[in-house]
């Protein structure tokens, strides 16, 4: 499997709070991406990044921020939590764009 | 923007073949077309990917006709362990921000 680890695995929040997850890799992946997974929905791309410092918004990006300072940590952040942000949330990687994509094990997060 | 539209759901049995058809109308020019695996509690899994005609791994087959229109993946004798929703994904090679997973099918495989 591909070294690509989540932080925390599971959180729960109160509405109003900040929350941070943490994405970790040790492919050396120039390409790393931010998803929610949600009942109804499947997969939604909320951001992604193609190189340290270089990201770019997804399809559902409204509520979120992100920062890659290092190649290995993608950092997704919850500025101010809703009850609309619970979700599953999923990290992947790739080489490139096109390639195939490797997912972490997800985080869920509960916003109470 | 590519969309996809997959069945929500199949059912098969045991040591039969599956084909699972993804349907994506405007498909571009620069657009690869791949699958995922994914089960309970899991990330999606990497399967197969293919840009035109056939593609064939160890596990899976892809049919992509000329027009490029749809695609078919295709399980060779399934087992239990394929019991899972498989996703049909178009990536646009010039950005990702248009990478949308659809809402999947659900396969069921019994005995």
């Amino acid at each position: 499997d591909a070294g690509i680890t989540q932080s925390p695995r599971h959180k729960v929040t109160e509405t109003g709070t900040p929350v941070t997850l943490r994405c970790h890799q040790t492919e050396n992946h120039r390409y790393m991406y931010w998803y929610r997974q949600d009942p109804g929905h499947g997969l939604r791309l909320i951001h992604y990044s193609y190189g340290v410092k270089d990201t770019d918004k997804g399809e559902v990006s409204d509520g979120y921020s992100v920062s890659r300072s290092k190649t290995e940590d993608f950092l997704l952040t919850l500025e101010s939590a809703t009850s609309s942000q619970t979700s599953v949330y999923f990290c992947a990687i790739s080489e490139d764009i096109s390639y195939e994509q490797y997912f972490g094990p997800g985080t869920r997060l509960t916003v109470t | 923007l590519a969309k996809t539209t997959q069945p929500i759901s199949m059912d098969s049995y045991e040591g039969q073949e599956v084909n699972i058809t993804c349907s994506h109308n405007n498909i571009a020019t620069n657009d690869y077309i791949t699958w995922y695996q994914q089960f309970p509690s899991q990330g999606p899994r990497f399967i197969i990917q293919g840009y035109k005609t056939k593609v064939t791994n160890e596990v899976a087959s892809l049919f992509i006709p000329a027009d490029r229109k749809s695609s078919t993946l295709s399980l060779p004798r399934v087992s239990l362990s394929d019991t899972a929703v498989y996703y049909c994904l178009v990536e646009d090679t010039g950005t990702a921000s248009k990478l949308t997973f659809g809402t999947g099918t659900r396969l069921q495989v019994t005995l």
